[in-house]
């Protein structure tokens, strides 16, 4: 049973540019949540999809767009990039049971933008 | 507002010792408490959870945590730390509708 997969690993972009970054879920899950963790802090939540709909939204601009397909799994989308949009975005998928949600992390896309 | 500190931003113990990393959330309700290790340039895994019950609860790789509702903490402790255990540790708390992760503890492991 593969876990969550992301990719691509790593990528580089320029400022201005835009970036799409891919997650496929563990097998069974519904889920999908989006995370970026900057260097040296924990990861800050940015949007959760679930039946192909965006339900809950952290502190993030609306550069930040997703999807997700009827296959569950999703894409992060981001615009007009900023130098401070480096850093490893990590998907996590979980089962949605009523509101007990454990999460089950990919290994994350390094994104450097220059 | 929802929010999870971990006081220690680094801690060096030597193989063998016992270890405590110390997490303190902020949440009106119940809260659903996690702790991930992550290790360099990997994603998060799991090593436990609280949800209720019993509020000393075991986890993979040797690891506990304890919830103490009266003092909003939930630290994780390990009896004898193995040198593979060096890592980054997260605390994390669930309100059911999103995860809040504290700042994370970066844990050394000397010989």
């Amino acid at each position: 049973d593969a876990g969550v997969t992301q990719s691509p690993t790593h990528l580089i972009k320029t400022r201005g540019q835009q970036v799409t970054l891919r997650c496929s879920p563990k097998s069974g899950h519904d889920t999908v949540s989006w995370y970026q963790q900057a260097l040296g802090q924990g990861p800050q939540f940015i949007f959760q999809y679930y039946e192909e709909e965006e339900r809950q939204r952290g502190n993030f601009p609306d550069r930040f767009s997703g999807h997700q397909f009827p296959n569950y799994s999703s894409e992060l989308n981001v615009n007009a990039l900023l130098l401070g949009d480096s850093a490893l975005y990590l998907c996590a998928s979980s089962f949605l049971q009523g509101n007990l949600i454990e999460q089950y992390f990919g290994p994350g896309t390094r994104l450097t933008v220059t | 507002a929802q929010s999870v500190t971990q006081p220690d931003i680094h801690i060096t113990v030597s193989e063998g010792a016992s270890l405590e990393l110390r997490c303190n959330y902020s949440y009106g309700a119940t809260p659903y408490l996690f702790w991930y290790v992550q290790s360099p340039g990997q994603g998060l895994q799991l090593l436990l959870k609280y949800f209720s019950g019993d509020t000393l609860v075991q986890g993979i790789k040797g690891f506990e945590a304890e919830f103490k509702r009266s003092q909003s903490s939930f630290n994780l402790r390990k009896p004898s730390v193995h040198w593979s255990d060096a890592a980054e540790y997260f605390c994390a708390v669930n309100t059911g509708n999103q995860f809040y992760f504290g700042t994370g503890t970066s844990l050394t492991v000397i010989p």
